[in-house]
């Protein structure tokens, strides 16, 4: 069974706080790492697609980075920002397209 | 432009009636397909995958099955629902044979089993 591990599971934080989120993976079979924010009431939508080891995106305040030799990949938030509360899942994509999402990190960004 | 209608958006159904959801893709060939359940306080699970038609993978025995009649046509079905068969339900696409490809997900379907 491919494991996709998310960590921390939930994070209050305050306006202006910056964040950031864990995402472990299996080491064999990579082939991409995709990070989603999805918003209650929307549907997912991606925010990263990292393929090599040591990818570094960033998009604004949000920056992901990734390691596939030691399958992890970290998502951090630049002073969080009441819009930013949703919740983060990141998907490990294996060879053969398989998409496996983690159970995601519910974020509440409090004003 | 590509995009992916999911229906219905609601389905309430009684324990034993049959199920079926559809999926379909506009603007794009042989897209990835893919069907996912979030149950309640948890993450999306993968149920099925399909990389063309006929193709399908099961990822967790289930009492559920899919079907991909068409190219950009995905089905999820059940013959006799159960209580544990209530969720949210949706469905995704990706281009096929390019790595640096996002999912793209459908409007989703709240099912509950009653």
């Amino acid at each position: 069974i491919l494991n996709v591990e998310q960590s921390p599971q939930s994070l209050h934080v305050q306006e202006g706080d910056s964040t950031n989120f864990t995402c472990s993976f299996p080491s064999s079979n990579f082939y991409a790492l995709h990070w989603y924010r999805w918003e209650t009431a929307k549907s997912p939508e991606a925010l990263f697609v990292m393929t090599l080891n040591g990818d570094e995106k960033k998009k604004g305040r949000i920056s992901a980075t990734l390691n596939t030799k030691e399958g992890y990949s970290y998502l951090y938030i630049k002073g969080s920002q009441p819009e930013d509360s949703a919740t983060y899942l990141c998907a490990f994509v294996e060879y053969g397209n398989k998409l496996v999402f983690g159970a995601g990190t519910i974020l509440r960004v409090k004003s | 432009s590509q995009t992916i209608h999911q229906w219905p958006a609601t389905l309430v159904q009684p324990v034993g009636s049959p199920l079926s959801l559809e999926c379909t893709v506009e603007g794009t060939s042989n897209p990835n397909l893919y069907w996912y359940r979030q149950a309640a306080g948890r993450g999306l699970q993968l149920l099925f995958y399909s990389v063309g038609i006929g193709q399908i993978s099961s990822e967790v025995p289930q009492n559920l099955s899919a079907s991909r009649p068409q190219d950009r046509q995905f089905i999820l079905s059940s013959k006799k629902l159960l209580l544990s068969d209530s969720g949210f339900y949706l469905c995704a696409w990706s281009k096929s044979g390019q790595r640096n490809t996002e999912a793209f997900f459908g409007q989703g379907t709240r099912l509950t089993v009653v």
